[in-house]
């Protein structure tokens, strides 16, 4: 079983939808807790970042950890199809982990206007 | 454009041979990472340096080293090479060593293994 486990979709949604994509994991160590999109062919570019449980918000962007169920979430408000890419999930467990990033499998999100 | 740049952007070569990949990370950032992105395993962790020194291992094979350089660019060496590492290789900076601290992505190296 892998330490991360992400729904890879794909997911498709019209214009306008709230998107929620999630990712559970089985390494209690981890406490930092991070969502990237990849568009295709394009390096993954960091969108959220939450240190141990909570909610942060950045724009139409929400994040959510839940340490409890070992459960996080990342929620898009008001898609749009400038939001179709690959999201992925990272974590890090600090310590002697260092800046290792242990990711989900991706899940692919298509918005069609 | 996240400050991190990779060369070269493409690479095939054939079962066997060795290739080089480099890294140049963002200006003032330290702590230098490879990655590999393939379609089955994912994004996969393989090695991490700070200010020199190595710092974070993960599932790199023996056949791949790395290391960085006084001036803080990285190089990613792969020997031996397989069809099965094919992949999208990608560097990482960061300012410090540590998990609390934004990882940038450079574009990636797409590796062609013939």
């Amino acid at each position: 079983q892998k330490e991360v486990e992400q729904d890879p979709g794909p997911l498709s949604v019209p214009e306008g939808a709230i998107v929620s994509l999630n990712c559970t994991y089985s390494n209690s160590a981890f406490q930092y807790f991070m969502w990237y999109r990849q568009y295709s062919r394009k390096g993954p570019e960091l969108l959220m970042y939450t240190y141990s449980s909570g909610n942060k918000e950045d724009g139409r962007f929400t994040a959510q950890v839940d340490k409890s169920s070992k459960y996080i979430s990342l929620f898009i408000r008001d898609s749009q199809p400038s939001d179709s890419a690959t999201y992925l999930c990272a974590m890090n467990a600090g310590g002697t982990s260092y800046g290792k990033l242990t990711f989900g499998q991706g899940t692919i999100l298509t918005v069609h206007p | 454009d996240s400050g991190v740049t990779q060369t070269p952007k493409h690479l095939i070569t054939a079962t066997g041979q060795r290739v080089t990949l480099r890294c140049s990370p963002r200006s003032g950032d330290l702590s230098v990472y490879w990655y590999q992105q393939s379609l089955d395993q994912g994004l996969q962790f393989l090695i991490q340096y700070y200010n020199g020194e190595e710092r974070a291992k993960g599932n790199i094979l023996e056949r791949f080293s790395a290391q960085q350089f006084p001036d803080l660019h990285s190089e990613l060496n792969l020997s031996s090479l397989e069809l099965g590492d094919s992949a999208l290789y990608f560097c990482a900076s960061s300012v410090a060593p540590d998990g609390g601290y934004t990882q940038y992505f450079g574009p990636g190296t797409r590796l062609t293994v013939l």
